[in-house]
């Protein structure tokens, strides 16, 4: 069956720590997003990166959908950083299946 | 001017009780969506319309009756609720092609005691 797996589960660090977030799925796919759900639940959309590489600021992604995993690097974290990081992706047809997710606290 | 929008955000309701969610979305997508998150924080798919036609319907409870008058909106009416009904239900919407992802609203917390 399908399988989006993310490691690490739980992730703790300092503020100012650097971390890689990772994403590994079962088949190809043709779409992959990335979202943060903060403290209040709210999903917001991180990056909609199907392959290669995006930045946005202390946030980047990469995409190696050929080798099928994804990676979402964390820079210079902050407290506002911390919640539940959730890569989805879609291999064919009109849905994304998420990933397990993984917490993250940035403690001051 | 949000994106997606649903109502309310919180619904607490007794066991039996019929409830709606509401779903508006202005960005001009095709395509709409509901998720449910359960207490361990899984994402999974219920419904999906696109322009106003049902073409995802996973193992839900028939209970669960999904409505879209347009493709603007995509309401959730749930019959006869059950305590393990109690969970945060998103609504999405994206392109049909995509092309730039799924946006969500801000999610309605359910809780049937």
């Amino acid at each position: 069956g399908i399988q989006v797996e993310q490691s690490p589960p739980d992730l703790i660090l300092q503020e100012g720590a650097n971390s890689t977030l990772r994403c590994n799925f079962s088949d190809s796919v043709n779409n992959l997003q990335w979202f943060h759900q903060n403290p209040w639940g709210q999903l917001i959309n991180l990056f909609y990166i199907p392959s290669g590489t995006k930045q946005n600021g202390r946030l980047s992604a990469t995409t190696v959908a050929t080798e099928r995993y994804s990676l979402l690097y964390i820079s210079s974290s902050q407290t506002t950083d911390s919640g539940v990081y959730f890569c989805a992706v879609s291999f064919t047809g009109n849905q994304f299946y998420f990933g397990t997710g993984t917490s993250l606290t940035v403690i001051p | 001017d949000t994106a997606v929008s649903q109502t309310p955000k919180y619904l607490v309701t007794q066991m039996g009780n019929d409830k709606s969610i509401k779903c508006e979305q202005n960005l001009g997508h095709d395509t709409m969506y509901w998720y449910k998150q359960d207490s361990k924080k899984f994402l999974k798919i219920m419904f999906s319309y696109n322009n106003k036609e049902l073409i995802i319907n996973e193992t839900v409870p028939n209970r669960f009756s999904p409505k879209s008058p347009d493709k603007a909106h995509l309401n959730l009416h749930i019959n006869s609720l059950e305590l393990g009904d109690s969970a945060v239900y998103f609504c999405a919407s994206s392109h049909s092609g995509f092309y730039d992802g799924y946006t969500f609203g801000s999610g309605t917390r359910l809780t049937v005691v």
